[in-house]
């Protein structure tokens, strides 16, 4: 089965910029969509097809996606960005939907 | 506006079962597949079941195939799950979850989500 593998966590300070890596077999092949989600909440839609940011996202949320590895980039870190960061594929080999191991982004 | 709102949710034996409900409203739900995701305590979200816009397709994840089974009523803006003979990695809060337009239930980007209803299997 497909595997997308994220680092357990991320630390940066506020005003900085996080990056959040994604890795998984040729995952450029893919798309690749974002999702944020605090604690208590259902998870929330921020980079959808790489790099497309849906109504209402703040353009400090960007996205990449190349080779083995998709990226999730936050600019300009604020408090309320602090959450639970995963990244999803559709894989087309299985038919299943995969979801990466998710990254604690925490706000220093 | 857009929102789903599921229920059904409970604490359950082993080996019963459970039909978990979601009600859409503010979009055409005739015209979206409909995803079910759950989240185990402490863990990220695993896919579960997907059912088309029109109901014709339907894939399940490989740890409920055979078990779960995904439904729609687009007369009644109503999406499914049957659960039957859970296990103990059954427990999870449930989310349903919205695909795309005039999807096969492939490709698809999860942009709306549920609140989510707790499924507890236990003795």
């Amino acid at each position: 089965s497909y595997v997308l593998t994220q680092p357990p966590s991320v630390s940066v300070a506020p005003g900085k910029t996080a990056s959040i890596t994604c890795g998984g077999n040729s995952i450029g092949s893919k798309s690749v969509h974002w999702y944020l989600q605090k604690p208590g909440q259902a998870p929330v839609l921020v980079i959808e097809f790489d790099r497309d940011r849906p109504s209402g996202i703040p353009e400090r949320f960007s996205g990449s996606n190349s080779g083995n590895t998709a990226t999730l980039t936050i600019s300009r870190v604020e408090a309320g960005d602090e959450a639970d960061y995963f990244c999803q594929v559709w894989d087309s080999s299985s038919d299943h939907y995969v979801f990466g191991t998710g990254t604690k982004v925490t706000v220093l | 506006q857009v929102q789903l709102v599921e229920s059904g949710g409970g604490v359950v034996q082993p080996g019963r079962s459970l039909r978990l409900s979601c009600a859409a409203s503010g979009f055409t739900f005739s015209t979206y597949s409909m995803h079910w995701v759950r989240q185990a305590p402490g863990k990220g979200p695993e896919w579960v079941a997907v059912i088309s816009y029109n109901g014709r397709n339907k894939y399940y994840a490989d740890s409920v195939k055979g078990r779960f089974t995904i439904s729609r009523d687009n007369s009644k803006n109503t999406l499914s799950l049957q659960t039957n003979s859970l296990r103990a990695e059954d427990t999870a809060v449930y989310y349903c979850s919205r695909g795309g337009v005039d999807s096969p239930g492939t490709h698809d980007v999860f942009d709306i989500w549920g609140q989510g209803t707790m499924v507890t299997v236990s003795s």
